[in-house]
């Protein structure tokens, strides 16, 4: 089955630029997902289709699919975006969904 | 508002069943592939399964892990989908979370709050 490889954490201070990666075998191909998870709430869609932003989601929050890696990108992170994210695609031989294990962002 | 509220959580032996609900309400319940989503404290997002719409078939699809012991149905009617699990196992300790999307990929859009499922003798 398709596999998705996130680093298990990235730390930015606030102001700057946070890069969150997700890895698989031509996953440039593919639609790429990301979810954001706050501690003790439900996972909530930041990107969709690898870089379109949901209705309301702010604009410092953007994504980029190419070849092996897509990527959350994160603008002038705010102590709120401390948060785990995951990336998801489907996997195309069985039309099951895939999750990547998770990021956790924190926010020095 | 699109909401979607789970149910039916709780704490079970090991080789016992529980029936999860997940009750929708502010779409068109019927259109929507209904998944299940399972995260085991302080771990990941892992897919149970889901069931299409009964204008796909109403057809399931299960991980590996949970095939054989786990069924997902929906009563369009009242908008509910249902996991029934038997033959639980301690590893199906979880927060169980209902969610829906349109299809194959189709992102999560809507998430419940999730039932916390604890398997243990």
């Amino acid at each position: 089955s398709f596999v998705l490889t996130q680093p298990p954490s990235v730390s930015v201070a606030p102001g700057k630029t946070a890069r969150v990666t997700c890895g698989g075998n031509d996953i440039g191909i593919k639609s790429v997902h990301w979810y954001q998870q706050k501690a003790g709430q439900a996972p909530v869609v930041v990107i969709s289709y690898d870089t379109d932003r949901p209705s309301g989601m702010s604009e410092r929050f953007s994504g980029s699919n190419s070849g092996n890696t897509a990527t959350l990108t994160i603008s002038r992170v705010e102590a709120g975006d401390e948060a785990d994210y995951y990336c998801q695609v489907w996997d195309s031989s069985s039309d099951h969904p895939v999750f990547g294990g998770g990021t956790k962002l924190t926010v020095l | 508002e699109v909401q979607l509220v789970e149910s039916g959580g709780g704490s079970v032996r090991p080789g016992r069943s529980l029936r999860l609900s997940c009750t929708a309400s502010g779409f068109t319940f019927a259109d929507y592939v209904l998944t299940w989503v399972r995260q085991t404290p302080g771990k990941g997002l892992q897919w149970v399964g889901f069931i299409r719409p009964i204008a796909y078939g109403g057809t399931t699809e299960y991980a590996a892990s949970v095939k054989g012991r786990f069924t997902i149905s929906r009563d369009d009617s009242k908008g509910i989908a249902f996991l029934q699990m038997n033959s639980l196992k301690t590893e199906d300790t979880a927060l169980y979370y209902c969610t829906r999307t349109y299809g194959v990929n189709s992102p999560f859009e809507s998430w419940g709050q999730g039932t916390l499922v604890t398997v243990s003798s």
